[in-house]
């Protein structure tokens, strides 16, 4: 089946310094990927949603600067945390929607980032 | 709309019973909608779907209830065991294409 790799799974990082994570697609063309973020014990909330080669979405309330999201290949987009602050400590998981099929939503196993 | 919750509800059940996990979508137009299982520190593990044109569907131990009327989502599961321990989260597509939105979820303890 379709599979998405997410890495890194963890990373601690100081106040101030970026981060960057990143999504592949495995075996298939993911036209769409999807990042969202988690606070414990909460769902996991939309953040944005990439189309390979086109800006990103961002949902109200996440700040674009913030977060920056390339999505330069129809296997691999990333998320940038810039100028990581404590509040940002979280857990962020992607989702790719594969080119070719309606209903594969296929989810990454999320990157679980604290800020120091 | 967007889920926001502070507490996750739970659900407490002893191994071989039964279980029903309810979640009301917000948007009445969802054309998608799926049960996933997320265990601690993991992504989302996908359990069932459904389409808005159905309204039960039925997997290996697992049964997806829609009832559009009301906006009311539920996953049965049967015979539990103590490997479903998890939260659950519903998830609602609202247009072809677009992202999946979540419910606020529901822990399940399975006791032995």
């Amino acid at each position: 089946g379709a599979v998405v790799s997410q890495h890194p799974s963890w990373v601690i990082c100081k106040s101030g310094t970026s981060v960057k994570i990143e999504c592949r697609s495995l075996d298939f063309q993911a036209t769409t990927m999807f990042w969202y973020r988690q606070f414990p014990k909460q769902s996991l909330m939309l953040m944005a949603t990439s189309n390979e080669g086109s800006k990103a979405t961002y949902e109200q309330g996440v700040e674009k600067d913030k977060f920056l999201i390339n999505h330069a290949s129809l296997t691999l987009s990333t998320l940038t945390v810039t100028s990581a602050h404590p509040e940002d400590s979280s857990f962020y998981i992607c989702s790719a929607r594969e080119l070719s099929v309606n209903y594969g939503y296929t989810f990454g196993s999320g990157t679980r980032l604290t800020v120091v | 709309g967007e889920s926001v919750g502070l507490h996750l509800p739970t659900l407490s059940v002893q191994e071989g019973d039964n279980s029903i996990i309810n979640c009301a979508y917000s948007n009445s137009a969802s054309d998608y909608f799926i049960w996933y299982k997320q265990e601690s520190g993991k992504g989302p593990q996908f359990i069932i779907d459904i389409r808005s044109n159905m309204d039960k569907r039925q997997g290996q131990r697992v049964t997806v209830l829609l009832n559009k009327t009301v906006k009311h989502l539920s996953l049965q599961i049967a015979a539990t065991q103590p490997g479903d321990s998890a939260v659950y989260f519903c998830a609602e597509r609202y247009q072809a294409g677009t992202a999946l939105i979540f419910g606020k979820g529901t822990t399940l303890s399975v006791s032995s």
